[in-house]
């Protein structure tokens, strides 16, 4: 069974410029999470969907941060303009309930690696 | 408020035993998680203990869980150089209805020939 794939693996861009992160999160798993890990740190929620619902976008910096997964499958973060600031990786998870809500483990991609420039 | 402490750093020869640790605030915790990351890639997931136990043993694994305290301890029997990574500790905890991981930092096991 394939896990989460993420693209690009890596992303090069000057500051101000637009980026786009695909994610496509492991087959049948209905809730997927973008996560920011800055160097040396953990991973920080960024926002969860359910299905195509954002349930959880509070860390979300929405003033140049946008996520959308309109068919509930495969999901898009992006960040217009960018900042040097940005330069992290980003890391996408997905997780699917078992029969009776039991452990709901999140699966982590490969990431992407951003600087920005 | 949820928080999650690690050591930084943790050094061993191969074939030593490595004993991670790693405390957490929130009570309300339903699982912890261990999750392994080597350079460039993602998070691999490596065990969980749900909070009800006290132990868990898979393979070279041990997990051990002090609820009293909220220390979770990652121990790696026979550690070999492929073990070298940065291991997270995660604690799962449950609001409106969702569940939410936070990690520490992360600590980095080196592992020397």
């Amino acid at each position: 069974e394939a896990g989460v794939v993420q693209s690009p693996r890596y992303k090069i861009i000057e500051k101000k410029q637009p980026v786009a992160f695909w994610c496509n999160p492991i087959s049948g798993h209905n809730t997927l999470y973008w996560y920011l890990q800055n160097l040396g740190q953990g991973p920080e929620l960024l926002i969860r969907y359910e299905n195509e619902e954002a349930v959880d976008d509070s860390q979300l910096p929405k003033d140049r941060f946008s996520a959308e997964r309109l068919k509930g499958v495969d999901s898009t973060l992006k960040i217009q303009p960018a900042e040097l600031g940005d330069s992290a990786v980003y890391l996408c998870a997905s997780s699917s309930r078992l029969a009776g809500g039991v452990t709901d483990t999140q699966y982590f991609g490969p990431g992407t690696r951003l600087t920005v420039l | 408020g949820e928080d999650v402490e690690q050591s930084l750093f943790l050094s061993v020869r191969e074939g030593d035993s490595s004993v991670i640790n790693c405390t957490y605030t929130d009570s309300s915790s339903t699982y912890l998680y261990w999750y392994k990351q080597e350079p460039g890639a993602g998070l691999q997931l490596l065990t969980y203990i749900f909070s009800n136990m006290d132990m868990k043993q898979d393979q070279r694994l041990t997990v051990l869980l002090n609820k009293k305290d909220k220390h979770l301890s990652l121990r790696i029997a026979d550690t070999q150089t492929g073990d070298s990574a940065i291991y997270f500790c995660a604690e799962r905890t449950t609001n409106s209805g969702y569940s939410t991981l936070t990690f520490g930092k992360g600590t980095m096991l080196l592992v020397s020939p």
